[in-house]
């Protein structure tokens, strides 16, 4: 079974430093999508970054960066010059294809903590 | 363009009452989603739609029913409510290979 391991429930930064949120995944695929999303205290889902495994170059957007790993199977996230809207919880997730049909598998999630 | 959007944004539920949830997508988008979460749990798939006509079981799909009778609308019924269904409820929308759009949620209480 495919299953997406987020081994740090919580993380603290200081406000402009740079933190990295770390993600394992376990899959017998080799090609798939990983994905950060970041969840706020609105709750609402927002896509940070997404990751094509077939792609060696690393995705960036901004101030959010991945450190993808194919074989070792990792893929973290690290937010630079963290800010106060930075703090939220954060879901790394793999996109499963099977049987015709594709879904998200998600970690448990990182709760950030930005101090000012 | 509303994106996704669901109905309610909160209910509270007796134990053994039913109720619908709803969900509409306005993207066009093939698939869609229902995931609950849970604290310290993540996000776990209810069940999920290919296309029209079409839905599957997910991680967690006891004492849920689901129906898409048309592409746009992605319903999430409980027939009987238990204290263990109270969450926060996402729907979720895609086009295949890309990623998931997530609605509001619906927080559901269950006394």
């Amino acid at each position: 079974a495919q299953t997406v391991t987020q081994s740090q429930p919580e993380m603290s930064v200081q406000e402009a430093e740079t933190v990295t949120l770390s993600c394992t995944y376990d899959t017998s695929e080799s090609d798939y999508y990983l994905f950060w999303y970041k969840q706020p205290p609105s709750r609402q889902m927002i896509l940070v970054i997404r990751q094509e495994a077939y792609k060696q170059q690393n995705a960036t957007e901004n101030r959010f960066s991945v450190n993808f790993q194919k074989a070792a199977k990792s893929f973290s996230l690290k937010i630079s010059d963290s800010q106060l809207g930075d703090a939220a919880m954060y879901f790394c997730a793999y996109r499963l294809y099977q049987g015709g049909s594709e879904k998200l598998v998600f970690g448990k999630g990182t709760k950030l903590t930005v101090n000012p | 363009n509303a994106g996704v959007t669901q109905t309610p944004k909160f209910r509270v539920l007796k134990t053994g009452q039913s109720m619908t949830l709803l969900c509409a997508q306005d993207m066009n988008h093939e698939y869609m989603y229902w995931y609950r979460q849970d604290p310290g749990m993540g996000l776990r798939l209810i069940h999920y739609s290919v296309g029209e006509g079409t839905t599957a079981k997910g991680e967690v799909p006891d004492g849920y029913n689901v129906s898409r009778l048309k592409k746009q609308n992605f319903l999430l019924g409980l027939e009987s409510a238990a204290p263990s269904q109270t969450s926060v409820y996402f729907c979720a929308s895609s086009r295949p290979g890309l990623e998931l759009y997530f609605g509001p949620g619906t927080r559901l209480l269950v006394l």
